[in-house]
């Protein structure tokens, strides 16, 4: 099993759908969770990051749970700005490195947003 | 205040050469890291460097050796780049929490 698993898309969806995109993580131990996001051919940057109860930050609700080791991504009222590669990402338990502040990251999720 | 830098942008070897690739960072982060990106993989891990002094394999390091030059500066050496090299590489760098900077990476071909 893949340590972080993303459903790779593509999500087409039109201007003001509102799109989920979900991930699930191998070891349980993880720590912490966040999003990034990648546009076409430049680096990730973060997007937000993921907490137990849950969390918002405008038109983005990112959600965790622990019990079945899973993530996710709410995107209300898509823009045009949002087509861009969703990476989930996990830091691993202290002994995989996650003490050094190591990630790992998924495949990613291509979103596309059409007028 | 640049964050991360990485030279070259853009580079083509031919199979055999060397070269390495430079990063940069000005957030005074401990850590360092050198990630290699291909189409339907997503980023893998190289080499990375907790602190100043130290480096660590990461999940693909064969053909790679890298040198954390000082807090600023981490580099990633090929000796002798052969075609499966081709691909985009990272360098990024985070302080005691989580969040990664990322540079703008380098597009490395071998012919």
């Amino acid at each position: 099993r893949k340590e972080v698993e993303q459903d790779p898309g593509p999500f087409n969806v039109p201007e003001g759908a509102t799109v989920a995109f979900n991930c699930t993580y191998s070891n349980s131990a993880s720590q912490s969770f966040f999003w990034y996001r990648q546009d076409c051919r430049k680096e990730p940057k973060l997007l937000m990051s993921v907490y137990s109860s849950g969390n918002e930050d405008g038109r983005f609700t990112a959600q965790l749970n622990r019990a079945s080791q899973y993530i996710s991504l709410l995107i209300r009222d898509s823009k045009l700005s949002d087509s861009a590669t969703y990476l989930c990402v996990v830091n691993p338990p202290w002994d995989y490195g996650g003490s050094q502040g190591n990630l790992i990251f998924g495949k990613g999720t291509k979103l596309s947003v059409k007028p | 205040n640049a964050g991360v830098t990485q030279t070259p942008k853009f580079q083509v070897l031919k199979t055999g050469q060397s070269m390495t690739l430079q990063c940069a960072q000005d957030m005074n982060h401990n850590s360092m890291y050198w990630y290699r990106q291909d189409p339907g993989m997503g980023l893998r891990l190289i080499y990375y460097s907790a602190s100043e002094g130290t480096t660590d394999k990461g999940e693909v390091p064969n053909g790679y050796n890298v040198s954390r030059l000082n807090k600023r500066e981490f580099s990633l050496r090929l000796e002798s780049a052969a075609p499966s090299q081709t691909s985009v590489y990272f360098c990024a760098s985070n302080y005691r929490g989580y969040e990664q900077y990322f540079g703008p990476g380098t597009r490395l071909t071998v012919t």
